[in-house]
């Protein structure tokens, strides 16, 4: 069974200090790791896909990164506009089947 | 493209009715995707179709819970005899697939339901 686990929970940061979300998974043929900011009470907002180990994507402040077992969400300069929930998630293709299997997500606050 | 659009955002029913959410997908999406989300989890896949097809149904999804996409664009979800352990937000997400490995899911904002 297809597993992702984010860590930490929770991170509170300062505005403009750097820090990274991990994302650890198990799965059997991954086709596609999924970045998704989550704001409260509302659906969550693609970010980034990953395809293969040692790809790299960024957008804004945000540079996500995979590897074989894990990926991270950088995050650089955050500011108060960043705070949510981020959530990754795996897709494993097998015949037809397409759905995503997300981890709990981290709730970051950034703070002034 | 206006993006995923749900109705109602909110829903407040009480225990044994029944309630039917809809879903409309961003228009040249082929595959629609339900999922549902409690407080501090992330969203569970309940059933997805590509165009009017429904090919995958989660083990979540109990006899209670029926999808449909009747014409292959908007779907809905219908929960008979609810009970307290369906509140939740139900998630509705579309994507478009010209092959294996693409198929981004865009999500919309989702549908809270309360059961009382």
């Amino acid at each position: 069974e297809d597993q992702v686990t984010q860590s930490p929970e929770a991170l509170r940061l300062q505005e403009g200090e750097s820090s990274s979300l991990n994302c650890s998974y198990t799965v059997s043929g991954l086709r596609g790791l999924f970045w998704y900011r989550q704001d409260p009470g509302k659906g969550p907002e693609f970010l980034f896909t990953l395809y293969s180990a040692g790809e790299e994507k960024e957008k804004e402040r945000l540079k996500a990164t995979l590897t074989k077992k894990e990926s991270f969400l950088h995050i650089t300069a955050p500011k108060p506009e960043d705070s949510a929930t981020y959530l990754c998630a795996v897709r494993r293709y097998t015949g037809t089947a397409s759905k995503l299997t997300f981890g709990t997500g981290t709730r970051l606050q950034v703070t002034l | 493209d206006t993006g995923v659009s749900q109705d109602p955002r909110h829903k407040i029913t009480k225990r044994g009715q029944n309630v039917t959410f809809r879903c409309d997908p961003i228009s040249e999406h082929n595959r629609l995707y339900w999922y549902r989300q409690t407080l501090g989890q992330g969203p569970e896949f309940l059933t997805y179709f590509q165009n009017e097809a429904q090919l995958e149904k989660s083990r979540l999804l109990s006899d209670r819970f029926s999808a449909e996409r009747p014409k292959g664009s908007f779907s809905t979800l219908e929960i008979q005899r609810t009970e307290q352990g369906d509140s939740a937000m139900y998630l509705c997400a579309s994507s478009f697939n010209p092959g294996v490995s693409k198929d981004e899911q865009y999500f919309g904002p989702g549908t809270r339901l309360t059961v009382t």
